[in-house]
């Protein structure tokens, strides 16, 4: 079957770096998502990764291992509006998504 | 308004009610989704429209109806819900290209409590 695991909660310090892992089971693969979502709003597109390797924006980055069926997000240099859910997202061979349940992220002061 | 718009925001309804969760994007974009959020499971994607036409249907029962009356609205026509359908519901849009990975744009949810 197809399945995506990521960690339920984390929690951080202000400042710090912080890697949100995701691994991935799909038939096929087309790529991998990753977006934010802050309690009561929106998830919004944070990365798409396709290749191996790591993608920077900004603070925030995103690597991809296919031959590991492995993903994970970087936050560096925290800020306490970091503090969101992280939607991992695997798209199979026939473009459909298939979503994790999610990483609670806490940052402290 | 810009982006993807959901009305109501939140919603609570007896069991032999009938509502609707409306969604409306601005981005000119040509398909339109709806997904189900629980707490601490998966979004779980219930219908897909594409160019105003019903291609997902994930075995959603029928007390759920998608309606998508033109490229920028969509319904879901709520009727006879149990209480484990309390849930977020979002609204979802993509421009759909060749390559099939395209970026969905959500809305903010509508939040329904089913008594």
């Amino acid at each position: 079957g197809q399945n995506i695991d990521q960690p339920t909660e984390m929690t951080a310090t202000e400042g710090a770096i912080v890697q949100i892992n995701c691994t991935y089971q799909t038939s096929g693969f087309n790529g991998l998502f990753w977006y934010q979502q802050h309690a009561g709003e929106a998830p919004t597109f944070l990365s798409y990764n396709v290749l191996d390797g790591l993608e920077e924006k900004g603070r925030f980055s995103s690597f991809l291992s296919r031959s590991k069926g492995y993903s994970y997000l970087l936050l560096k240099e925290l800020q306490m509006k970091d503090s969101a859910s992280y939607l991992c997202a695997g798209m199979d061979s026939n473009y459909q998504l298939i979503w994790g349940a999610g990483t609670k992220l806490i940052i402290k002061p | 308004e810009t982006g993807v718009t959901q009305t109501p925001r939140h919603l609570v309804m007896g069991m032999t009610n009938k509502k609707s969760l409306k969604c409306e994007q601005h981005l000119g974009h040509n398909a339109m989704y709806w997904y189900k959020q629980s707490a601490k499971k998966p979004l779980e994607l219930m219908f897909v429209y594409s160019l105003e036409e019903r291609v997902e249907n994930n075995s959603v029962p029928s007390r759920f109806s998608p309606e998508c009356p033109n490229s920028s609205h969509l319904f879901l026509h709520l009727h006879t819900l149990q209480p484990e359908d309390s849930a977020l519901y979002l609204c979802a849009s993509s421009q759909q290209g060749p390559t099939g990975a395209n970026v969905l744009t959500f809305g903010a949810g509508s939040r329904l409590t089913v008594l």
